[in-house]
């Protein structure tokens, strides 16, 4: 079955503590993003990377950090979080063919 | 500021009644766009898109009218249905860079049985 999977997908945690959301894709799709969700702002790129090594800034990019060392993979780094990131958090995967599959989501609360 | 706008955060319909759901853009560079859908819980799924080149695009119940002249695109669902309800995303893209996508804030569908 053609997915995107995420983990953890419910986290809280304390202002600091260095986290880690994996991103896996069995699509062998080259273009993957982060996306976070907020009430009323809708769905904001974080990074995008379009293929292995290869990823660039979206539109909010302050705070996180991402690596492609693998295609099937991209992980969302968060050093130092802090409470204005707690947010609703989307991996997405494409091919280029325009349209993209989305993970199911993981819930953060920073305290 | 936001350069994908929904200004409906919510829209009720009767069931077997059409649904319209609007978007406004300002970058006059997209040139691709889609819509998704989200049910709770759940990722974003691609519903319907079109290209700059086309004013209309049409797959089963779910049609897409794009008014480039007025940076408007609007998604109607006919006839709606209850599994209809969800919360609908317009979003753009640049043919140059399609990794690079712009979300609206997202309207949240009510269809009443």
């Amino acid at each position: 079955e053609a997915q995107v999977t995420q983990n953890p997908r419910y986290l809280i945690t304390v202002t600091g503590k260095k986290l880690t959301v994996t991103c896996s894709q069995n699509m062998n799709h080259e273009y993957m993003s982060w996306y976070r969700q907020d009430p009323g702002l809708g769905l904001r790129q974080i990074y995008y990377s379009m293929n292995v090594e290869v990823t660039d800034k979206g539109d909010v990019p302050e705070g996180y950090k991402v690596s492609r060392k693998e295609k099937r993979n991209f992980p969302l780094i968060l050093e130092s979080p802090s409470p204005n990131q707690t947010s609703l958090y989307f991996c997405a995967s494409s091919s280029g063919a325009k349209s993209q599959f989305f993970g199911p989501g993981t819930r953060l609360t920073v305290l | 500021d936001q350069q994908v706008k929904q200004n409906s955060p919510s829209l009720s319909v009767q069931e077997g009644r059409i649904s319209i759901l609007n978007c406004d853009y300002t970058n006059s560079m997209f040139d691709y766009f889609l819509w998704y859908k989200k049910y709770p819980a759940e990722g974003p799924t691609f519903l319907i898109s079109i290209s700059s080149i086309k004013d209309k695009n049409e797959d089963g119940r779910f049609t897409v009218f794009l008014n480039k002249s007025a940076k408007h695109l609007s998604l109607h669902i006919v006839p709606s249905q209850p599994g209809d309800s969800a919360v609908y995303f317009c979003a753009a893209s640049f043919r140059t860079s399609y990794d690079k996508v712009i979300f609206g804030p997202g309207t949240s569908l009510s269809v009443i049985p």
